[in-house]
């Protein structure tokens, strides 16, 4: 059974940078493909990207390339997702999730970690 | 990529059948079998529902089901029951290997 545990809320000033961590346990985390997806408050969900561990692999939504980075750990079976240039519209949940290869369905996620960015 | 589109709200009676539609493009929803559907209580972190159209994962009712038409599909729940009541999102594969939410949709048990 496949678990992800996400690192604790963080609280950043504007233009900074947040990582937030994402730890699997259970299953071949290599073998896994790991998304993000955001919630800004009272919002909807938002893909954002995902890293391929076992290539080293990201790719990213077009609205966040160049300020997101997606990396794995296969050695801590751990992804981060490091958001750069923080502004205030960063303030969300940010989920990590397994994804289905070539199915693009997310299951299970990450309890959510809380960014607020304050200026 | 913009957000597939669901409606804001709906609402049923217990017992009562709901459809939550969600709409998008050739370049998502109608060029692939890719779409999932996700259930959300209250702070909690998104439960996976349906996956590619209309399967249903284990440990999911048979009230919930699953289907596409063109580039809209459809989640539909039967029987409703209380604990149905939260925010569903639909989500489909698209161009470039991306993934697109849609907006989401607050289903009110009366």
């Amino acid at each position: 059974q496949v678990q992800l545990v996400q690192s604790g809320a963080e609280v950043k000033k504007s233009g900074s940078s947040v990582k937030v961590s994402c730890k699997a346990s259970g299953g071949t985390f290599s073998s896994y493909t790991i998304s993000w997806v955001r919630q800004a408050p009272g919002q909807g969900l938002e893909w954002m990207g995902r890293i391929i561990p076992i290539l080293g692999k990201a790719n990213y939504a077009q609205k966040f390339q160049g300020r997101v980075t997606i990396t794995a750990d296969k050695s801590t079976s751990t992804a981060h997702m490091e958001l750069s240039s923080l502004r205030s519209e960063d303030t969300a949940v940010y989920y990590c999730a397994r994804e289905v290869p070539a199915a693009a369905w997310f299951d299970p996620w990450g309890q959510g970690t809380l960014v607020t960015v304050s200026s | 990529q913009s957000a597939l589109t669901q409606p804001a709200s709906v609402s049923g009676s217990p017992g009562q059948s709901i459809t939550i539609s969600c709409t998008g493009t050739s370049n998502n929803v109608g060029n692939f079998n890719l779409v999932s559907w996700y259930q959300q209580h209250p702070g909690k972190a998104p439960k996976l529902m349906i996956y590619e159209v209309s399967k249903r994962p284990s440990g999911i009712s048979n009230r919930f089901s699953g289907s596409k038409s063109g580039n809209t599909a459809s989640l539909t729940i039967s029987g409703l029951q209380a604990e149905d009541e939260a925010d569903y999102y639909c989500c489909s594969y698209a161009d470039s290997s991306t993934l697109v939410f849609g907006g989401g949709t607050k289903l009110t048990v009366l």
